[in-house]
């Protein structure tokens, strides 16, 4: 079945360090996303992907990282400048320019907590 | 701020009512609404979207209605069951952004038996 894989389901933090959250697609997507979802706030663009090796800030994208070496992969890392990470990660991807056609696929998420 | 608000924060119906979730946004260059559904702990899923060149679009017990003129649309869920119960989000974009979607706050619907 075709779709999004994000790992690791949860992830905790220690002050000070980086991770990074993995975003994997099998469904030959140009285009891919991270949002970040926090209670109450519904969902807010951090990067977004066009295609390869080419990426843009959305909204949020400080204390954030990303790359897009290949066209299935856009790993998400949160690194120490990211004063307030906690929250549930969402990795998206679509065709691309046509997102009309089918809208969003999701990924199941990632939450991370920092402890 | 949120180019797209959503109403109300949360909702509660009995089996078999009728759920409406209202958004409202500013930005007349949005031409794409979509409407996602969200259960605990997974990732949205796409339950109906609308342009704005029609008012209304029915799929099985999800209805969306567009007010173009208001710049305001909302999704009905008629019958409403528990298994309908989960947070929904409304979202709008523009053609040719590349898919970036503005989202509502969501809303978290509690279908009682």
């Amino acid at each position: 079945d075709g779709g999004i894989t994000q790992s690791p389901k949860y992830l905790f933090r220690k002050e000070g360090q980086n991770v990074t959250l993995s975003c994997e697609q099998n469904l030959n997507h140009d285009a891919m996303y991270w949002y970040r979802q926090d209670p109450g706030q519904g969902l807010r663009l951090i990067y977004y992907s066009q295609i390869v090796n080419d990426f843009q800030k959305g909204d949020i994208a400080e204390g954030y990282s990303v790359s897009r070496e290949k066209k299935e992969s856009f790993p998400l890392t949160v690194t120490s400048a990211q004063k307030n990470p906690t929250a549930f990660y969402l990795c998206a991807s679509t065709p691309g320019q046509g997102v009309q056609r089918g809208g969003y696929t999701f990924g199941s998420g990632t939450r991370l907590t920092v402890v | 701020q949120q180019q797209v608000k959503q109403s109300p924060q949360s909702l509660i119906v009995q089996k078999g009512g009728i759920s409406i979730i209202n958004c409202a946004y500013e930005n007349t260059a949005f031409d794409y609404f979509p409407w996602y559904q969200q259960f605990p702990g997974k990732g949205p899923a796409l339950l109906i979207a609308i342009r704005p060149d029609v008012s209304e679009k029915k799929e099985g017990r999800f209805t969306i209605s567009f007010n173009k003129s208001a710049k305001q649309f909302s999704l009905h869920i008629m019958d409403s069951q528990p298994g309908d119960s989960a947070t929904y989000f409304c979202a709008a974009s523009i053609e040719g952004s590349w898919g970036k979607l503005q989202f509502g706050a969501g809303t978290q619907v509690v279908v009682t038996p």
